[in-house]
């Protein structure tokens, strides 16, 4: 069976820090990887998407892939309060199988304390 | 820019009533679409997606269909609601395999 591994939290992490958001997958043939952001009540909203191992940055995010360790991250410099919500993991099972839908981890709650 | 809508936002059914829950997009064309639930305390769950008009694939077992009756047309359906059917349904949609999938705002689900 897929799945998708997360530390559900909280995680409490001070106003200007980085935080860190951890996630595993089982299936090592996994193509794809997303973050999304869902506060509470709203749908999901994608923030980064990584393809090859290594980092990938965009302003404050920076998204880490391991496909070798089946392992995905997120930082997220200069934390705000507004950072604060589930982040998800996402993964695309296979290749070629975006149709087949991405495979979501429980979600990290991250909390920036001001 | 591409948008999707999903609605009702909010919906409250007797057990045993039917549920049909409507998303369309709108900018792309042929878009992958999918239909995925959030239950209290779990992760995103999917449940159907779509590459084209007509072709739907299920990934759970259970009394919901859906359909694509259109290219941006998705609907999710049930003839009999049940207690577990609660929960969060939410709408996506991908330009093809292997990209990110963007959500619509979700249904929330509430049987009585």
């Amino acid at each position: 069976q897929k799945e998708v591994e997360q530390n559900s939290g909280p995680l409490s992490v001070p106003e200007g820090a980085i935080a860190s958001l951890n996630c595993t997958y089982s299936d090592r043939g996994s193509q794809s990887f997303f973050w999304y952001r869902q506060y509470s009540g709203k749908s999901p909203e994608l923030i980064m998407s990584i393809y090859s191992n290594g980092d990938k940055e965009d302003g404050r995010f920076t998204a880490q892939l391991n496909k070798a360790s089946q392992y995905v991250s997120l930082l997220i410099r200069d934390s705000q309060p507004s950072d604060s919500a589930t982040y998800l993991c996402a993964v695309n099972p296979e290749a070629g199988g975006g149709a087949d839908g991405l495979t979501f981890g429980k979600g990290t709650h991250l909390i920036i304390q001001p | 820019s591409q948008t999707i809508h999903q609605w009702p936002a909010t919906l409250v059914q007797p057990v045993g009533s039917p549920l049909s829950l409507e998303c369309t997009v709108e900018g792309t064309s042929n878009p992958n679409l999918y239909w995925y639930r959030q239950a209290a305390g779990r992760g995103l769950q999917l449940l159907f997606y779509s590459v084209g008009i007509g072709q739907i694939s299920s990934e759970v077992p259970q009394n919901l269909s859906a359909s694509r009756p259109q290219d941006r047309q998705f609907i999710l359906s049930s003839k009999k609601l049940l207690l577990s059917d609660s929960g969060f349904y939410l709408c996506a949609w991908s330009v093809r395999t292997n990209q990110p999938q963007h959500f619509g705002d979700g249904t929330r689900l509430s049987i009585l």
